[in-house]
């Protein structure tokens, strides 16, 4: 069965600084990973997804993220962060050949000014 | 487009009693989905369907039930609440299995 890890409960980053948000996961066969923003009192909102092909994945609002198979990681990167980037994140995988997609616990991004 | 929609936004329920949760989308979607979302633990699915007519058991389905009588709607049932369903609930849909989910504002149900 597929299963996701995000290691950190809470990150906390200073505006222009560079962030991480990481994710790492575990499945049977290829996976296909994707990272999800909440914002408070929101639904979940799409950044981006790796289906198969550049390990480097760029999405939205300036967000990218890295596919690295030995380490069966796929954290979530940004170059300046802002203010507005504070959110709750989450990770999610499915096995290539299932239905479902399995998430995270969530990593409460905090990003002060 | 509105995208996907759910009713109510929120609710109150004593223990034991039933209430109906509405999802719609306006994508064409044939991948619905109900998650549950609680502190600490991520999204969890609780039904999930794969076109009108069809549904499947989640990773937490006991104490729910869904309908899909039309390709745009996706309904999940409680017959009799308990505090445990306490929770926000959110509804999903998909193009096919591989697509991106899209998900709707959520509900928040609180069980005393």
């Amino acid at each position: 069965a597929q299963s996701v890890a995000q290691p950190e409960d809470q990150v906390n980053v200073a505006e222009g600084n560079p962030l991480t948000v990481k994710c790492t996961y575990s499945v049977s066969g290829n996976p296909y990973l994707f990272w999800y923003v909440q914002y408070p009192n929101r639904g979940l909102q799409f950044l981006l997804k790796y289906i198969t092909g550049d390990n480097l994945v760029k999405g939205s609002y300036g967000f990218e993220a890295e596919f690295n198979k030995s380490q069966t990681s796929f954290h979530l990167k940004k170059p300046s962060a802002l203010v507005s980037d504070s959110a709750l994140y989450f990770c999610a995988v499915r096995d290539g050949g299932g239905n479902k997609l399995v998430f995270g616990a969530g990593t409460i991004l905090r990003v002060k000014s | 487009n509105a995208g996907v929609t759910q009713t109510p936004k929120f609710r109150v329920l004593k223990t034991g009693q039933s209430m109906t949760l509405l999802c719609a989308q306006d994508m064409n979607h044939e991948y619905m989905y109900w998650y549950r979302q609680d502190p600490g633990m991520g999204l969890r699915l609780i039904h999930y369907s794969v076109g009108e007519g069809t549904t499947a058991k989640g990773e937490v389905p006991d104490g729910y039930n869904v309908s899909r009588l039309k390709k745009q709607n996706f309904l999940l049932g409680l017959e009799s609440a308990a505090p445990s369903q306490t929770s926000v609930y959110f509804c999903a849909s998909s193009r096919g299995y591989q697509e991106t989910q899209y998900f709707g504002p959520g509900t928040r149900l609180l069980v005393l």
